[in-house]
């Protein structure tokens, strides 16, 4: 799978959008882009996913560049609640493993 | 649906010691995941399996050993507990490979001392 490269650490005020970037140079043409987050000492909570085109769900938005070598993670209304780590995932679609990286802790203030 | 249960919920062990952390999951899953996070770190993956009687390992498989005898349960199995187990341990399921979403449950603290 391919290797993701993430900040360590982000901050952002309530109410604002917090944009969470990733980067996959290496990553393959059917490689997806999948995000989950961990809240406190909570199991992980899947987000959304992607391969090509961009996503959006009632959590947040993924925009992938048009070469997908890097992703970016869109919470449009960051609250308090999204204080959290975020894990960037690159995942071959027909492998069996979910290998996780050290992600990025985003700190969200009032 | 309870989603992934897992018990217990915290243990001390003493070094040398053995025991079985449970994972059950009610939503008919056949890929099943145990991760390992210390403090401070990601998550790594130990064992999972695709199904039931199919286990294979992941990233940090040495200590540890698997079985899934049934669609429902993947135990994890310690056998000579070490300091360096210390952990929480989590359990995961997903529907299929990778197009859809995996499941966590809530973890097990473990102390070995």
């Amino acid at each position: 799978d391919a290797k993701t490269t993430q900040p360590t650490s982000m901050d952002c005020a309530e109410g604002r959008a917090a944009n969470l970037p990733c980067n996959h140079s290496t990553i393959s043409g059917n490689e997806y882009v999948y995000w989950y987050r961990q809240i406190h000492s909570q199991g992980p909570q899947y987000i959304i996913h992607g391969l090509k085109n961009n996503e959006t769900n009632e959590m947040a938005s993924l925009i992938i560049t048009e070469d997908r070598k890097s992703s970016t993670l869109i919470l449009p209304h960051a609250t308090l609640r999204d204080t959290a780590v975020y894990y960037c995932i690159v995942r071959v679609a027909n492998t069996d493993k979910l290998i996780f990286g050290t992600g990025t802790r985003l700190q969200v203030f009032p | 649906n309870a989603g992934v249960t897992q018990t217990p919920k915290f243990r001390i062990l003493k070094i040398g010691q053995s025991m079985t952390l449970q994972c059950t999951q009610d939503m008919n899953h056949n890929y099943m995941y145990w991760y390992r996070q210390d403090p401070g770190m990601g998550l790594k993956l130990i064992y999972y399996s695709v199904g039931a009687g199919i286990t294979d390992k992941g990233e940090v498989p040495n200590g540890y050993n698997v079985s899934r005898s049934t669609t429902e349960d993947f135990p994890l199995r310690l056998e000579l507990a070490a300091p360096s187990q210390t952990s929480v341990y989590f359990c995961a399921s997903s529907y299929d490979r990778g197009y859809t979403e995996a499941f966590f449950g809530q973890g097990t603290r473990l102390t070995v001392v």
